[in-house]
């Protein structure tokens, strides 16, 4: 199985800020089967990023992805107060999908 | 654009099955370049890949979850379905069906289920 390791567990800010976050995979992605999810509490997760760097439909330009092989970043350019929330990170290049264990986004 | 809604018992027994179906609306089960999955989420944790299935192929499976899942579609009502059997209490989640091509890009609600006796 592909683990993903995300960091860090939990990432404080402020609105206007820059979030960064990581995902580390056990093994390389191929194809950079790679995507990003938000979500809220009492919400479904949101499909942000597919394909490690393609915005999904409708999703602000401020999210942007990045990385190839076993090492991908989700940045927030500037923190809307929308988005504290939980990310996850997932792999859908390998069965079983494996899902990242998530980082939290809250305000400092 | 594509809806999805889980429907099932809320409360399931230790040792029975669980099966829960997910009504499609807005879209075509059977229409290519999708795959229809079942995820869940532990109370306060993260996401679980449970498996998925394309309308035309065989399904994949969780291999955690040992041979006790099956998933299925079943196109004239345009649902997908999900059969967990010998449940235990760590089946107790919140199931989500998604639907899946570059990512998971739509999701139901998800329905809360509770393995106690």
């Amino acid at each position: 199985d592909i683990v993903l390791t995300q960091s860090p567990g939990t990432l404080s800010l402020s609105p206007g800020e820059r979030a960064t976050l990581s995902c580390r995979a056990s093994q390389s992605v191929t194809r950079n089967y790679l995507a990003w999810y938000q979500q809220k509490p009492g919400q479904a997760p949101r499909l942000l990023i597919y394909g490690a760097s393609s915005r999904a439909t409708g999703i602000p330009d401020r999210f942007s992805g990045s990385g190839s092989g076993t090492d991908f970043t989700l940045t927030i350019s500037r923190l809307e107060p929308e988005d504290f929330a939980v990310y996850y990170c997932q792999q859908y290049a390998n069965s079983p999908i494996t899902f990242g264990h998530g980082t939290k986004v809250d305000t400092k | 654009q594509v809806q999805l809604q889980e429907s099932g018992p809320g409360l399931v027994k230790p040792s029975q099955n669980l099966s829960l179906t997910c009504s499609v609306s807005g879209g075509s089960i059977s229409s290519g370049g999708h795959y229809w999955s079942w995820i869940r989420q532990h109370p306060g944790k993260g996401l679980e890949w449970i498996g998925h299935i394309f309308y035309s192929g065989s399904p994949y499976y969780n291999p955690s979850l040992r041979g006790r899942v099956n998933i299925s579609v079943d196109t004239s009502r345009n649902e997908l379905s999900l059969k967990l059997s010998s449940v235990t209490d760590a089946d107790t989640a919140l199931y989500y069906c998604a639907r899946g091509a570059r990512g998971t890009d739509s999701w139901g609600q998800g329905i809360p289920v509770t393995v106690s006796s």
